[in-house]
């Protein structure tokens, strides 16, 4: 089965400075990777994705995520966070007839 | 969160109750997914649906219903059997299934309370 791991619970950045969330896979075949962002009691919004091709995905709100075939990573990254960008982070990976969730990372940036 | 709606957003029900949770989407997707979140557990998968009157049991569907009599919406019914009711209740909905590229959309959620 697929699935995905989130080593940290909680990443700490000041504003202005880069972010990384970082994500690990287990997947048989190629995968399909998804980041998501949660704010506070409200669903999941959709960030970016990895399905083929060049490595580094951009997606939404600035993010963007580095796919490494050979340390099996889809890390979240953002060249300049903002107070703004606190919230809950999961990385997810398609399996047959569902999506399978990461722990997720809380993310705080301080002002 | 798109074109996917739940209500209510909050519910208190008394235990040994059943209670149904409603989700609706407009996006004209032919799956739907409800997921239960915990503190620190991330997303757990409760049941599915590919297609209208066709559902799948996903990790933790005991004690829980659903029905897909129309392609637009697919209640869950929270029952009295289940031990831990309370927490944060996501619906989603993506174009298709399978191992594919499709996102999943996802509605606000409903925070149930059991006491």
């Amino acid at each position: 089965a697929q699935s995905v791991a989130q080593p940290e619970d909680q990443v700490n950045v000041a504003e202005g400075n880069p972010l990384t969330v970082k994500c690990t896979y287990s997947v048989s075949g190629n995968p399909y990777l998804f980041w998501y962002v949660q704010y506070p009691n409200r669903g999941l919004q959709f960030l970016l994705k990895y399905i083929t091709g060049d490595n580094l995905v951009k997606g939404s709100y600035g993010f963007e995520a580095e796919f490494n075939k050979s340390q099996t990573s889809f890390h979240l990254k953002k060249p300049s966070a903002l107070v703004s960008d606190s919230a809950l982070y999961f990385c997810a990976v398609r399996d047959w007839n569902d999506m399978r969730f990461g722990a997720g990372t809380r993310l705080t940036v301080k002002p | 969160d798109g074109g996917i709606t739940q209500s209510p957003k909050y519910l208190f029900r008394k235990e040994g109750q059943n209670v149904t949770l409603s989700c609706e989407q407009n996006l004209n997707h032919d799956a739907m997914y409800w997921y239960r979140q915990d503190p620190g557990q991330g997303l757990r998968l409760i049941y599915y649906s590919q297609i209208v009157n066709d559902f799948q049991k996903g990790d933790i569907a005991e004690g829980y219903s659903v029905s897909r009599e129309k392609k637009e919406s697919f209640p869950l019914t929270v029952t009295s059997a289940q031990k831990n009711p309370t927490a944060f209740y996501l619906c989603a909905s993506s174009v298709g299934s399978g191992i594919s590229s499709y996102e999943q959309y996802f509605g606000p959620g409903t925070r149930l309370t059991v006491t």
